[in-house]
């Protein structure tokens, strides 16, 4: 079983929708939890992160973490075509952390 | 900004073959961490490296070995190349007391296995 799961998609929206990319975990010890971009051919590259349960919220982005639930979520609001991506979630404790398998977005103009 | 280089972008072999994966990390960052991501998976952790020692180790298969050298470069040698190794390799890199989620990662070396 892995660590974290997560739907693979693929989501398409129109332009200026809002999304929720979700995520669900089993270890209660993780307590970092993180959200990543990766485009097509490139590295992945943080977009927020998360110490413990509560939300932050970053320009259009928004990090939701539920520890009780063990579960994630990203939203964006007023989606741009721009943000279509792969987006991963992941989460750690200590040194190491897993990835999610990542959502396939598509933010149709 | 300098970013996370690694070296070669792109890299065929043939099966049996070795290859050798670079990765230079941003100046002042001595934590280089290896990722391996298969076609439509996610990247899996394979070995950690602080301050020219290993660090932390994952799934990475006992036909690699990895080094991180004085000036902090890494590098990922590879040997009995088989055709599952195809794949993209990432490298990452973080600064001094910071944590792995916190890595910047490069772009990747694509492994085609044939």
């Amino acid at each position: 079983q892995k660590e974290v799961e997560q739907d693979p998609g693929p989501l398409s929206v129109p332009e200026g929708a809002i999304v929720s990319l979700n995520c669900t975990y089993s270890n209660s010890a993780f307590q970092y939890f993180m959200w990543y971009r990766q485009y097509s051919r490139k590295g992945p590259e943080l977009l927020m992160y998360t110490y413990s349960s509560g939300n932050k919220e970053d320009g259009r982005f928004t990090a939701q973490v539920d520890k009780s639930s063990k579960y994630i979520s990203l939203f964006i609001r007023d989606s741009q075509p721009s943000d279509s991506a792969t987006y991963l979630c992941a989460i750690a404790t200590g040194n190491q952390f897993y990835f999610g398998t990542g959502t396939s977005l598509t933010v149709i103009p | 900004a300098a970013g996370v280089i690694q070296s070669p972008r792109h890299l065929i072999k043939e099966k049996r073959e070795t290859a050798t994966l670079k990765c230079y990390p941003i100046p002042r960052h001595d934590t280089v961490y290896w990722y391996q991501q298969g076609p439509g998976q996610d990247p899996q952790f394979l070995i950690s490296f602080y301050e020219k020692m290993q660090s932390d180790k994952g799934s990475i298969p006992d036909r690699f070995s990895a080094q991180q050298f004085s000036d902090y470069h890494s590098e990922l040698n590879m040997s009995s190349l088989e055709l599952g190794d195809s794949a993209l390799y990432f490298c990452a890199s973080s600064p001094r007391g910071g944590q792995a989620f916190e890595a910047f990662f490069g772009q990747g070396t694509r492994l085609t296995v044939v």
